[in-house]
């Protein structure tokens, strides 16, 4: 089945860094989402980009599906932003499969 | 709509009694995804609905483990004879499979087997 790859595995940044976070696909898909696990363990939406560039606020996403790759870009980061960014795939046909996530912390 | 609601938020069982949770999509969505998640892991897929059909199962899903969506509305999913390799958080999705697949998940379910 599809690989998913997640860099890097987690992430220390003071408050007010940029940062960028990436995922990896072995094969084509139909859909991309990037999601943020809340203390809670609910997963919150980000972005659903199968392809091209979508920005909301300080993130912006890409996506190039013919290189199978997706970045998540994190600007001027808040302690709010700390948590698990995930990454899923949809391939043609099959079930979303997820990263193993990246673990961030922001620092005060 | 106030999106995807699953219940009980958490539930905390005796080893070998059964559990059923229960995800509430949102109304409109046609499929509906059961994820399991241990800590400190990514959400491992466990079985998926279109409409009423059950479509896939992961070789996750034990024969201890039964899911239904009747009518294509809301899901359950069993546990029977739980063991304390069951204890996770239970996440539910769900989306409408046309052009657009985005899935919006609920606020999961945490299973603890003592």
């Amino acid at each position: 089945g599809i690989q998913v790859e997640q860099s890097p595995p987690d992430l220390i940044l003071q408050e007010g860094a940029n940062s960028t976070l990436r995922c990896n696909f072995s094969d084509s898909v139909n859909n991309l989402q990037w999601f943020h696990q809340n203390p809670w363990g609910q997963l919150i939406n980000l972005f659903y980009i199968p392809s091209g560039t979508k920005q909301n606020g300080r993130l912006s996403a890409t996506t190039v599906a013919t290189e199978r790759y997706s970045l998540l870009y994190i600007s001027s980061s808040q302690t709010t932003d700390s948590g698990v960014y995930f990454c899923a795939v949809l391939p043609y046909g099959q079930n979303f499969v997820f990263g193993p996530g990246t673990r961030l912390s922001v620092l005060p | 709509d106030t999106g995807v609601s699953q219940n009980p938020r958490h539930k905390i069982t005796k080893r070998g009694q059964n559990v059923t949770f229960r995800c509430d999509p949102i109304s409109e969505h046609n499929r509906l995804y059961w994820y399991r998640q241990t800590l400190g892991q990514g959400p491992e897929f466990l079985t998926y609905f279109q409409n009423e059909a059950q479509l896939e199962k992961s070789r996750l899903l034990s024969d201890r483990f039964s899911a239904e969506r009747p009518k294509g509305s809301f899901s359950t999913l069993e546990i029977q004879r739980t063991e304390q390799g069951d204890s996770a958080m239970y996440l539910c999705a769900s989306s409408l499979f046309m052009r657009d697949t985005e899935a919006f998940f609920g606020q999961g379910t945490r299973l603890t087997v003592v």
